[in-house]
């Protein structure tokens, strides 16, 4: 039973260009949340997500950030015209039905987005 | 709004026991969990609190009292592995998300 898988584990980009990380959730589970982690820094709420569907999205930058989760295949998070700023780890966890009480979350391992 | 605060950085000596605070403030309270994060890791689920009171499990437990906005996580008999971040984070808000602290990175000395 695969756990929560992020892919690039690593990524590169120059400053301008365009980001895209992905989450697959755990088998069976439908919440989708992405936190992004600064260095020597807690985690921070960014969105909310279920299928084909944006929970809570109070935590995203206005611009040039998006996500999606589409009915079929993972949870994009998408970065346009990224800039030094952008450098962070990025965490995806999932969960089966959502934020009810005591239902955690399990987490990826995260990508490493570094803007050169 | 919400906050939370716990403190940044605490050292203790291995087969010791550790106590770490975390106070907060945030609406619509559901919960609070406990995480542990090894750096470069995923952050890994620990406890979870929601009656006031003591939650026991092996060497670790968590306290939690809704009404002073208080929690701790309490680690005993400590090994060398357990330095790592630990992430308090309350449940709550509109959606009932968890928001996480900056975390209490324990370092665990022989």
């Amino acid at each position: 039973n695969a756990g929560v898988m992020q892919n690039p584990r690593h990524l590169v980009r120059r400053r301008g260009q365009e980001a895209r990380l992905r989450c697959s959730p755990m088998k069976g589970h439908s919440h989708v949340y992405w936190y992004r982690q600064l260095p020597e820094e807690g985690l921070k709420f960014m969105v909310y997500l279920q299928k084909e569907n944006i929970i809570d999205e109070s935590g995203m930058p206005k611009e040039r950030f998006s996500a999606e989760f589409p009915k079929e295949g993972p949870s994009i998070l998408r970065i346009q015209q990224v800039v030094r700023g952008d450098s962070a780890a990025y965490f995806c966890a999932s969960s089966p039905v959502g934020t009810y009480a005591n239902e955690k979350l399990f987490f990826g391992s995260g990508t490493q987005l570094s803007v050169l | 709004g919400q906050n939370i605060d716990q403190p940044t950085e605490m050292t203790a000596t291995e087969g010791a026991i550790v106590q770490i605070n975390c106070t907060y403030q945030t609406s619509g309270f559901n919960g609070l969990f406990w995480y542990q994060q090894h750096a470069g890791e995923a952050p890994t689920f620990l406890s979870y609190n929601v009656l006031d009171g003591l939650e026991e499990k092996g060497r670790f437990s968590s306290f939690l009292s809704r009404s002073k906005g208080y929690s701790y996580l309490l680690l005993k008999e400590l090994q060398m592995k357990d330095s790592a971040s630990y992430l308090c984070a309350p449940q709550g808000g509109a959606t009932n998300k968890l928001i996480f602290g900056t975390g209490t990175l324990l370092a665990v000395q022989p």
